[in-house]
């Protein structure tokens, strides 16, 4: 089936240093990658998505890129802040035949992100 | 404000209780998806549901089913609670039942004791 692996954490970083949350995949079909953030005692917020090979997606200064060759989309931002200090989670989807089922995203195991000013 | 509604925040029950958790998705949203997080589990999808009809299930227990209603809303039922059961279980909502972006609520924390 379907998982997602991300690197083992928690990472903690001084403000303005670069940020790196490494992601790898195993999907059978062609699955949409996203990175989903939650901040403490919230739920799950979109950062970003990539829906196919080669797609970048970037929001608030992080970026990943869809790289179908090495399965997997890796999490950067060049200057953390301190209010990024959160759990970041690398998901996808892959709908299989999309006449007759649903979707659901498989999530990896969560990057706790600790940012010291 | 994703604009998914969950009630309640918190639950705290005893072992072998009956629990039902609700959800409210998105105007306009038809889909509604339950998931669960624990510690050591992590993430788990429970089950989709598009305009009424179940979509897709994952890994949920016998124990536990979930319904939507005419209304969107949806509701998760869990019985013969047991100590393990204790975790966050979300729920998201999207457009369409092929939708990949789902948007979610804040969670239900449910503790059994």
């Amino acid at each position: 089936g379907d998982s997602v692996t991300q690197m083992e954490g928690p990472v903690t970083l001084s403000e303005e240093a670069f940020l790196t949350i490494n992601c790898t995949y195993t999907a059978t079909g062609y699955p949409s990658l996203f990175w989903y953030v939650q901040y403490p005692g919230e739920g799950l917020q979109l950062l970003l998505k990539a829906t196919k090979a080669d797609d970048k997606g970037s929001n608030k200064g992080f970026e990943a890129t869809y790289r179908k060759e090495t399965t997997s989309f890796h999490l950067e931002k060049g200057s953390v802040q301190v209010s990024d200090s959160a759990v970041y989670f690398c998901a996808l989807s892959d709908q299989g035949n999309k006449e007759t089922s649903g979707s659901r995203l498989t999530f990896g195991e969560g990057t706790q992100l600790t940012v010291n000013p | 404000d994703s604009g998914v509604t969950q009630t309640p925040k918190h639950l705290i029950t005893a072992t072998g209780q009956r629990v039902t958790l609700r959800c409210s998705p998105r105007s306009g949203d038809l889909s509604v998806y339950w998931y669960q997080q624990s510690l050591d589990q992590g993430l788990q999808f429970l089950i989709q549901y598009y305009n009424g009809e179940e979509r897709a299930k994952g890994n949920i227990l016998e124990r536990f089913s979930a319904q939507q209603f005419p209304d969107l809303h949806s509701e998760l039922n869990l019985s013969s609670l047991e100590l393990g059961d204790s975790a966050l279980y979300f729920c998201a909502s999207s457009e369409y039942w092929t939708d990949t972006e789902a948007f979610f609520g804040q969670g239900t924390r449910l503790t059994v004791v």
